[in-house]
């Protein structure tokens, strides 16, 4: 009931196409879900977060679109350059709840 | 500070021994969560303080496990008799008020090595 399923666990993508990365979740008192990139060394940084009354977000390159009905949100990141080559989380946080539900992460690679 | 400092950056430790983790965060945030990172694993929950107090330490793996937030700031994760599955990065995030409004702001994080 607590998880985030994230998929793919690994990504290559070439420079200027589109990066898409899914997750799935079961509990239905998430109600924000945020996505985190984390670049090797550091830790992770927000990227982008959701409500689910909302079925798209858009700030530049980076999308979320989320499904309610499906319970699943994926990230898109348009005209991927370089510098996005980091590991993807993406997160959900229960109703009254402090604490985030992070997914497996995914390790992004974009060629150049 | 500018951002949330966690020391120390690496660790190797004995199996056995105890360690100390430190967690300095942003002067005036009030929430602060500790985590572990597992090798290819995600972000695994330990422990959550608001103020000096843990209303959320539902994380925490084992009774080896203790955390403690003295004056609203700094944080201290304590490990005992260390095993080799301790091994991760712990990180530290803090938060200026509810998560959902804010976000956290995480540190580098602390790599822990058990042999």
């Amino acid at each position: 009931q607590q998880q985030v399923k994230q998929s793919p666990q690994s990504l290559i993508v070439q420079k200027g196409g589109i990066s898409i990365i899914n997750c799935a979740y079961e509990n239905t008192a998430f109600d924000y879900f945020p996505w985190y990139q984390q670049f090797p060394g550091k830790g992770p940084a927000l990227l982008i977060a959701i409500r689910p009354d909302v079925s798209e977000k858009k700030e530049g390159r980076f999308t979320i679109s989320f499904n309610k009905s499906a319970k699943q949100f994926s990230l898109h990141i348009m005209d991927s350059q370089p510098g996005d080559s980091a590991t993807y989380f993406c997160a959900a946080r229960s109703q009254g709840a402090q604490k985030l539900v992070f997914g497996q992460g995914t390790r992004l690679t974009i060629n150049p | 500070g500018a951002g949330v400092s966690q020391s120390p950056s690496n660790k190797v430790t004995e199996k056995g021994k105890d360690v100390e983790l430190r967690c300095d965060p942003i002067s005036g945030h009030t929430a602060l969560y500790w985590y572990r990172q597992s090798l290819g694993q995600g972000l695994e929950f330990l422990i959550y303080f608001q103020g000096n107090s843990a209303p959320d330490k539902s994380g925490l793996p084992s009774d080896r496990f203790s955390a403690e937030r003295t004056g609203g700031s700094v944080s201290t994760l304590t490990i005992q008799r260390t095993q080799q599955e301790d091994s991760a990065v712990y990180l530290c995030a803090s938060s200026l008020g509810q998560a959902v409004v804010y976000g956290y702001t995480f540190g580098s994080g602390t790599r822990l090595t058990v042999v």
